[in-house]
């Protein structure tokens, strides 16, 4: 049973607009959510998270939105650039298993100049 | 500052061979992990350790060892390798294993004949 889940592969925007990245979780345990950046052939890297204790959370063009009682967060990119484009995992861990995230499949986002 | 770093880069091995992926980092790190992603797939926790010393198992550990003698260092044994150990390898590290962002190497991708 998939505890985290992105149910979108891929996402397609254009530049300069708003790019919406989904994520469910199961887990009711879970209190820490991140997501990172992946381009082909590095490692992922942190962009942005979210605790339990907060529905919001913004860092320049990025916000993470957290709806606990729906068990969903999303991404958003505002404007949407060309650099955007990689993959993007939603990970979540709680406090008694910090550390140990569990990760989405990922999703492609392509922002088309 | 180097962060976290992977050697080999790229490996192919015959199955049944064993061999050990490297992983170091140099930012005084207690927590260090090993993923596998899959195509498609996002990460899963193979192994992890809390501090030199200390290791633990993760979601998928079967057909690996680890080991953490110092701080700095968490390799990855692959004691004998099998084709569905066919994957990209990620070593990531955080401050500790409290609720906070990782940081990845760059992978080692593996495949296994």
């Amino acid at each position: 049973d998939q505890q985290v889940k992105q149910n979108s592969p891929s996402l397609s925007v254009q530049e300069g607009r708003i790019s919406i990245l989904n994520c469910d979780y199961t887990n009711s345990m879970f209190d820490y959510f991140l997501w990172y950046k992946k381009y082909p052939a590095e490692g992922p890297t942190f962009l942005i998270s979210i605790s339990s204790i907060k529905d919001k959370n913004e860092d320049g063009r990025f916000t993470v939105f957290l709806n606990k009682s729906a068990k969903h967060l999303s991404l958003h990119i505002v404007p949407s650039q060309p650099g955007d484009s990689a993959v993007y995992f939603c990970a979540a861990s709680d406090r008694v298993n910090a550390g140990k995230s569990t990760f989405g499949d990922g999703t492609t986002l392509t922002v088309k100049p | 500052n180097a962060g976290v770093t992977q050697t080999p880069k790229f490996q192919v091995l015959k199955t049944g061979q064993s061999m050990t992926l490297q992983c170091a980092q140099d930012m005084n790190h207690e927590y260090m992990s090993w993923y596998r992603q899959d195509p498609g797939m996002g990460l899963r926790l193979i192994h992890y350790s809390v501090g030199a010393g200390i290791t633990d198992q993760g979601e998928v550990p079967n057909g690996y060892n680890v080991s953490r003698s110092t701080t700095e260092d968490f390799p990855l044994r692959l004691l004998s390798a099998a084709p569905s150990q066919t994957s990209v390898y990620f070593c990531a590290s955080s401050r500790d294993s409290s609720n906070q962002p990782q940081h990845f190497g760059d992978g080692t991708r593996l495949s296994i004949l």
